[in-house]
């Protein structure tokens, strides 16, 4: 099974702040790593899919890097709606896997 | 435009099958390339994957879960059914099911439903 490892678990930041979350795949899954932002109680969000393509509607301070088996994701200005559990998932294999999520959190 | 919807009990017995219907509508699963999941997560807990199927009828499993899951969808009716058996109390947690994109990623997902493990 691929595992998926995130970092950090949490992160403090103020409004306007660059984000950067990283996730790492336990081996090689191309570009097939999707990012998602959940809100307490509500169903997750996709952000970015192919690992660096944004999806439809979210603002572009939201973006996506890498490929193999290091990827991040960065929000360029952290905005107070941006305080959320951000998670990874790879879809390259037969089984797809999510990450542990990293909480941001305001300083 | 797509929507989502999962039901099923709320509250099921130690050792029961649980059996969730995830209802859509704004796509087709006979179309080549899409699939619908399922995903679920503990209170205060991650996502986990569990089951995916394709337009195709090929279906995908969780390892550690395979032995108790089965999908399968109905066509006609817009709707994937997810059973899960030998249900235990670590197993309460809200369950998605989400559409699976062309460009592979989960793109909508429904409002969840929240399934207690208890006698």
């Amino acid at each position: 099974d691929i595992q998926m490892t995130q970092s950090p678990s949490t992160l403090s930041a103020s409004v306007g702040d660059r984000v950067t979350i990283t996730c790492r795949a336990s081996q090689s899954i191309s570009s097939w790593l999707a990012w998602y932002q959940q809100k307490p109680g509500k169903a997750p969000k996709l952000l970015i899919y192919k690992a660096s393509s944004l999806e439809s509607g979210v603002p572009s301070r939201f973006s996506g890097s890498g490929s193999g088996t290091e990827f991040t994701l960065t929000i360029s200005s952290l905005q107070p709606d941006d305080f959320a559990t951000y998670y990874c998932q790879q879809y390259n294999s037969f089984t797809w896997t999510f990450g542990q999520g990293t909480k941001v959190e305001i300083k | 435009q797509i929507t989502l919807k999962e039901s099923g009990p709320t509250l099921v017995k130690p050792t029961q099958t649980l059996t969730l219907t995830c209802t859509f509508s704004g796509f087709s699963l006979s179309t080549s390339g899409v699939g619908v999941g399922w995903i679920r997560q503990p209170p205060g807990k991650a996502l986990e994957w569990l089951a995916l199927i394709y337009w195709d009828d090929d279906k995908r499993y969780s390892p550690s879960l395979k032995s108790r899951l089965t999908i399968t969808k109905d066509t006609s009716k817009n709707q994937v059914v997810l059973t899960m058996t030998n249900m235990d109390p670590v197993d309460t947690a809200t369950y998605y099911c989400a559409h699976r994109s062309l460009v592979g990623a989960m793109d909508y997902w429904g409002q969840g439903t929240l399934v207690t493990v208890s006698s």
